[in-house]
């Protein structure tokens, strides 16, 4: 089976330092990695994913991500965070072989940038 | 495009009652998803579909119904509410499997009394 756990239920930054969100996963092959955003009252949007090839994935809105094998992780990472980045963020796995519509997603975690 | 509907936005049921949630998507995609938010537990696939005339069973599909008659639409029936199914809920579409990026709508909110 395969899993995601986001260790922080909430991440707070001050705008304009550097921002990560963390996430690990648990695949029984190769990795499919996603990171989702979801603002209040809105759907899911798609922010980048990791399918194969660079280890650093960029993304929509600045936004990049670093694919690590040995650590199974794939944590979500900003140079400079602006308060229109609060939001909840989810990460997102399914195994190469498993289908696009199987996706495992994890619990989110609330980033919030202040002033 | 209008990308992925769904209807109603918000919704309240009493216990027993039955209802289908709407979802229909304008990309022509193959794929299809309803999860269910709710909080502290991330998204859990209920339902999904790989094209028209084809289901299969998600994570949490117990109490939930769906068909894929067309392309456009899945819709997902709840037989008979349960104040357990008291959650927000997402229609979700991709193009293929090699598509990864799925698309979502904007959800329904639906409350169970």
């Amino acid at each position: 089976a395969q899993s995601v756990a986001q260790p922080e239920d909430q991440v707070n930054v001050a705008e304009g330092n550097p921002l990560t969100v963390k996430c690990t996963y648990s695949v029984s092959g190769n990795p499919y990695l996603f990171w989702y955003v979801q603002y209040p009252n809105r759907g899911l949007q798609f922010l980048l994913k990791y399918i194969t090839g660079d280890n650093l994935v960029k993304g929509s809105y600045g936004f990049e991500a670093e694919f690590n094998k040995s650590q199974t992780s794939f944590h979500l990472k900003k140079p400079s965070a602006l308060v229109s980045d609060s939001a909840l963020y989810f990460c997102a796995v399914r195994d190469a072989t498993g289908t696009a519509s199987k996706l495992t997603f994890g619990t989110g975690t609330r980033l919030q940038v202040t002033l | 495009n209008a990308g992925v509907t769904q209807t109603p936005k918000f919704q309240v049921l009493k216990t027993g009652q039955s209802m289908t949630l709407q979802c229909a998507q304008d990309m022509n995609h193959e794929y299809m998803s309803w999860y269910r938010q709710d909080p502290g537990m991330g998204l859990r696939l209920i339902h999904y579909s790989v094209g028209a005339g084809i289901t299969d069973q998600g994570e949490v599909p117990n109490g939930y119904n769906v068909s894929r008659s067309t392309t456009e639409d899945f819709p997902l029936r709840l037989l008979s509410a349960a104040p357990s199914q008291t959650s927000v809920y997402f229609c979700a579409s991709s193009y293929s499997a090699e598509q990864e990026t799925q698309y979502f709508g904007p959800g329904t909110r639906l409350l169970v009394l």
